[in-house]
Parts: structure tokens; sequence; C-alpha cells
């Protein structure tokens, strides 16, 4: 199974843009990248995901290596709703049996 | 809020006990997976069931069972508990089958075995 590696905490200050690093060595030609971030005492909240290409949503970007081993989630300007546990996730396996395995994360503490 | 609901938000209950947690997915979606999420696992994945029909299974004990209903809300059974069934169980809800759907997670519910 290809696994994720990822800090285990990261600061940034508010209003600051936060660079998240996510390696992923084994990934396989099929396999997406998916971030899921967990705000405390809350359910795990979609952030973006990609294949190849960088992609960009309201949230965040995602920031995909040509070699696709590793993968940076930039939240351009952090805010102080923006601390939760940020996981990179591999998704592996035919499509119709796609499962998201949660890896540690990292925790991202933001400062005022 | 999510949109998905999960009931009850706490339960405490004995060992040896048997509980069901409930989930109403977000309107329109078919898909619905479970999580477990303690201290010293961390979040796995359970089980996933896609418009009645179960469609992927993790790391869920054979004391666990899940089912999906017509109305597409779904229950978690979880029988013969142990201490260390005590965590919180997420539910999340997508309107397709496969992970490149968005999975929106519900509140969760916090299980504690005494």
């Amino acid at each position: 199974d290809a696994k994720t590696t990822q800090p285990n905490s990261m600061e940034s200050n508010e209003e600051e843009p936060v660079h998240l690093p996510c390696n992923h060595s084994t990934i396989s030609g099929t396999d997406y990248i998916h971030w899921y971030r967990q705000l405390p005492s809350q359910g795990p909240e979609y952030v973006i995901h990609g294949l190849t290409s960088n992609v960009n949503n309201r949230m965040a970007s995602l920031a995909i290596a040509e070699d696709r081993k590793s993968s940076t989630l930039i939240l351009h300007r952090a805010t102080l709703r923006d601390a939760a546990v940020y996981y990179c996730i591999l998704s592996h396996g035919v499509y119709n049996t796609d499962k998201l395995i949660f890896g540690t994360g990292t925790r991202l503490q933001v400062f005022p | 809020d999510s949109g998905v609901t999960q009931t009850p938000k706490h339960l405490i209950t004995a060992t040896g006990q048997r509980v069901t947690l409930r989930c109403s997915p977000r309107s329109g979606d078919l898909s619905v997976y479970w999580y477990q999420q303690s201290l010293d696992q961390g979040l796995q994945f359970l089980i996933q069931y896609y418009n009645g029909e179960e469609r992927a299974k993790g790391n869920i004990l054979e004391r666990f069972s899940a089912q999906q209903f017509p109305d597409l809300h779904s229950e978690l059974n979880l029988s013969s508990l142990e201490l260390g069934d005590s965590a919180l169980y997420f539910c999340a809800s997508s309107p397709g089958q496969g992970v490149i759907y968005e999975q929106y997670f519900g509140p969760g519910t916090r299980l504690t075995v005494t």
C-alpha cells in the first residue's frame, strides 16, 4: 500500500501563507492525492484532491510534483480557524473499492 | 454543518453490551462510510455502503456490523463491547461510490465503554 509521510507539526502566523508538505514516494499512477483536515472536536473535512495537475479551490491549492512523489497543500492566508490536523491521503485499489487510509497527519498551529 | 447527522452524540455503556449508532447521510448521497477514531489507533476506516450494498471493508471487527437501509440511513451495530471499543465513531457520506467523491463527515458519536 502506498503510504504518505508528513511532519508531525507545523506553526504559522495568522495571514501568512502555509505550505504543508507530503511525501508519497511509492505512489502508483492511478493513486489520487487527497487532503482532509480535522478541526478540534469535529469530524474531518474535505480540503482538496488531485491526480497529476495542480488544483485550486476556495480553501486551498494543491501543488503536485512532476514525478508525483510529493505534494504540497498551500493555504494562502492562514487564519486562526485553519488550526487543525491536516491529513494527506492516497486512495488505492480499483475504483469501486477505494478507501481512505488516514495517517497521523500534520498538526498546524496558527498564532495571532 | 456538513448535512450528515449522527445519533446519539454520546453513549456510555458497560462491557459486554450491544449498541447501535445511527447515521443519516446528506440528501442525495448514496454512499455511507463508517470510521473509528481512538487515541492509540487514529482514524480508521471500518466499512462503506453504497445504495444499500456493502462496497468496501476496512479494519472492522467481527463483533461489529453495519447496514444501509432503503431510505439510505445507516446503522453501525457494536456487540460484546470491550473497553478498547471506546472511541469516536464517525459517519461520512458522498454522492458516489469511489473516493474521488468528497466525503462529508458527521459530528461523530462518542462511545465510552466502562
